[in-house]
């Protein structure tokens, strides 16, 4: 059964400090890894990577996929309170669909 | 704009009892996707269409789930009976068809919190 591990489960930093959270998954037929950003309701569509080594970047977020290492990190670069929420990272596989498979998420506080 | 919608926000029900909650996709989008999160537990997938038809139900817990897409428009998931363990948050996601092979993002509603005491 496809897994994905999100490390740390929670963190707290101060207003301007730099973030990097972790992913890692252990999947057959590894299509694409996705990331999301859940404050209060909707999970909201940060990243989608399908390629090794080739970073993504949105403002101060950036994320880059690991295929060797199955792995992925969402970096944040000065924090700010807006930021504070739950980071979901999850895989959809090639199984003729893009059902998604999820971590437990990061907890991210941010204290001003 | 409009986002993927869902109807309830919340729903409490007692056990035995049923419920329908409701999935409006972005309109365009083929695929619809249905998934839960329980109390601790990561999001787990339940079941995908495109369009009116099931493409893969093999998340669906049991027997008492019951999902429809009748015009390949909205979508309801009706729980009959509720058990105590269906407590949790279903959302609802759409997406695009594929391009060239390539997978597209979900777009997720903002779930139903069900909870059946």
């Amino acid at each position: 059964e496809d897994k994905v591990v999100q490390s740390p489960l929670s963190l707290v930093v101060h207003e301007g400090d730099t973030v990097t959270l972790n992913c890692s998954y252990e999947v057959t037929n590894f299509r694409s890894l996705l990331w999301y950003k859940q404050e209060k309701k909707a999970p909201t569509f940060l990243f989608m990577l399908t390629s090794s080594g080739i970073e993504k970047k949105s403002g101060r977020l950036s994320s880059i996929l690991d295929k060797k290492e199955l792995s992925s990190i969402l970096n944040i670069t000065a924090t700010q309170t807006g930021d504070s929420a739950i980071y979901l990272c999850a895989e959809a596989s090639n199984f003729g669909n893009e059902k998604l498979t999820f971590g437990t998420g990061t907890r991210l506080t941010i204290i001003p | 704009e409009a986002g993927v919608t869902q109807f309830p926000s919340h729903s409490v029900i007692e056990k035995g009892q049923t419920v329908t909650l409701r999935c409006d996709p972005i309109s365009g989008h083929d695929n619809l996707y249905w998934y839960r999160r329980v109390m601790g537990k990561e999001i787990k997938f339940l079941l995908h269409f495109v369009k009116e038809s099931k493409q893969d139900e093999s998340g669906m817990p049991n027997n008492r789930f019951l999902a429809e897409r009748t015009g390949g428009t909205y979508s309801t998931l009706k729980v009959q009976p509720a058990e105590l363990e269906d407590s949790g948050v279903y959302f609802c996601a759409s997406s695009q068809d594929r391009v060239s092979g390539r997978p597209r993002e979900q777009f997720f509603g903002p779930g139903t919190r069900l909870t059946v005491l």
